[in-house]
């Protein structure tokens, strides 16, 4: 089984700072862990994935990931904020065989000018 | 465009009703997910679908049911609807287990 907590349900940054998106997962096999963006009544836009090897991972509009097994963490990470980039994000896991992607509640990042 | 189709946009209808949702996958994806967003529970999976068969189930109520067809597209069946089914529902699609899913647009269903 499989859980994901996202601390912070709304993270404020100003624009051109830089945006720290937390997740802490928990699996009971190797996870494969997954960033998702969501724009008001959008879908989910994948922003990035970890499977396996290299630890951190770099995805779309800047945006990078570490996975640390020892912390069992996959903290999301842009190293300057755009206004365009204010939306919910979600983290999710899932164990790689045949389920479903595990989501947390989401963090909704507001971007100030 | 992430290449899932997902039909209808939003869809309004009465309590006790039976309504369909229908998903087309990205071409050559064999995986379809569907996946129930509303505000008190979040993003919870339902049911995964590979290649016409079932293949994992998540929080899926029993008034719930789906299937793939021969062509991949999938649809999702919702009966004897309350007001609290009313969500987003979302169709994914993935060539890999455990691989990236991509996700349709939704269809908003409001139960009233």
């Amino acid at each position: 089984a499989q859980s994901v907590t996202q601390l912070g349900s709304h993270v404020s940054v100003s624009e051109g700072a830089l945006v720290l998106l937390r997740c802490n997962y928990s699996s009971s096999v190797p996870p494969y862990l997954f960033w998702y963006v969501q724009y008001p009544n959008q879908g989910l836009q994948l922003l990035l994935k970890y499977t396996t090897g290299a630890t951190l991972v770099k995805g779309i509009n800047g945006f990078e990931a570490e996975f640390k097994k020892s912390e069992t963490s996959f903290h999301l990470t842009k190293p300057s904020a755009h206004m365009s980039d204010a939306a919910e994000y979600f983290c999710a896991v899932t164990g790689g065989g045949a389920d479903g992607l595990t989501f947390g509640k989401g963090t909704h990042l507001i971007i100030q000018p | 465009d992430s290449g899932v189709t997902q039909t209808p946009k939003h869809l309004i209808t009465a309590t006790g009703q039976r309504v369909t949702l229908r998903c087309s996958p990205r071409s050559g994806d064999l995986s379809v997910y569907w996946y129930q967003q509303s505000l008190d529970q979040g993003l919870q999976f339902l049911i995964q679908y590979y290649n016409g068969e079932e293949r994992a189930k998540g929080n899926i109520l029993e008034r719930f049911s789906a299937q793939q067809f021969p062509d991949l597209h999938s649809e999702l069946n919702l009966s004897s609807l309350e007001l609290g089914d009313s969500a987003l529902y979302f169709c994914a699609s993935s060539g890999t287990f455990g691989g990236e899913q991509y996700f349709g647009p939704g269809t908003r269903l409001t139960v009233t």
